[in-house]
């Protein structure tokens, strides 16, 4: 199947300080995702990519599709307290299959 | 509008018991998933169904689960004997459009255990 490498595993960073995470994938996507999971909740959509190259923003998220179509980024800019979780990227495949296949997700925590 | 429900959050078994799990979509929403995430790793596909029907079960690991969608609205995940190795947390999500602009949107998931 489908394999996502999904960096770093984990991050502890100080309040304020800028974030960056990362997905590259073995095949191509036709769509990026990107799901936060905070603890006893589900995967709640961040940001939606459709378009290689298209670069999206959510308040202080950034995310891009990336050009080959194999990758994708998510920043979060001047990190606060409640942006502790998992992050975690998703893709949709070309093969015309609606299933997501996920990374194993970036736990974050943010220090005070 | 009322998210998706799923239950029970949490369920302890031992192994070679049967556990269903039960999922409630997003009104009027006919797709609904189910994904598992064992300890650590990718959350992981299991099946799709449109309303009632099966689109796609290629995820479905072996033939202890068996999943139903009667009527196309809530759906149940049946495992059955349960295995340790099926410990994990069951997520289901549901869509209103598929392909290509689809957001599906997902439970809290059910945490099992099988001892």
């Amino acid at each position: 199947g489908q394999q996502l490498n999904q960096s770093p595993q984990s991050m502890f960073i100080q309040e304020g300080e800028d974030v960056s995470m990362n997905c590259t994938s073995s095949s191509i996507f036709n769509t990026w995702l990107w799901y936060k999971q905070e603890p006893g909740e589900g995967p709640v959509l961040l940001i939606a990519l459709y378009k290689a190259g298209e670069l999206t923003s959510n308040g202080r998220l950034t995310a891009q599709f990336g050009i080959t179509r194999k990758d994708s980024f998510l920043n979060i800019s001047a990190s606060i307290p409640s942006d502790v979780g998992i992050y975690f990227c998703a893709g949709r495949s070309v093969t015309g299959a609606n299933n997501l296949f996920f990374g194993t997700g970036t736990r974050l925590t943010v220090i005070p | 509008e009322a998210g998706v429900t799923q239950f029970p959050s949490h369920s302890v078994i031992e192994k070679g018991q049967t556990v269903t799990l039960r999922c409630d979509p997003i009104s009027g929403h006919d797709n609904l998933y189910w994904y598992r995430r064992v300890m650590g790793k990718e959350i992981k596909f299991l099946l799709h169904f449109v309303k009632e029907s099966k689109q796609d079960e290629s995820g479905m690991p072996n033939n202890r689960f068996l999943a139903e969608r009667t009527g196309g609205t809530y759906s149940t995940l049946k495992v059955q004997p349960a295995e340790l190795e099926d410990s994990g947390v069951y997520f289901c999500a549901s869509s209103a459009i598929t392909r290509p602009r689809e957001t599906q949107y997902f439970g809290p998931g059910t945490r099992l255990l099988v001892l």
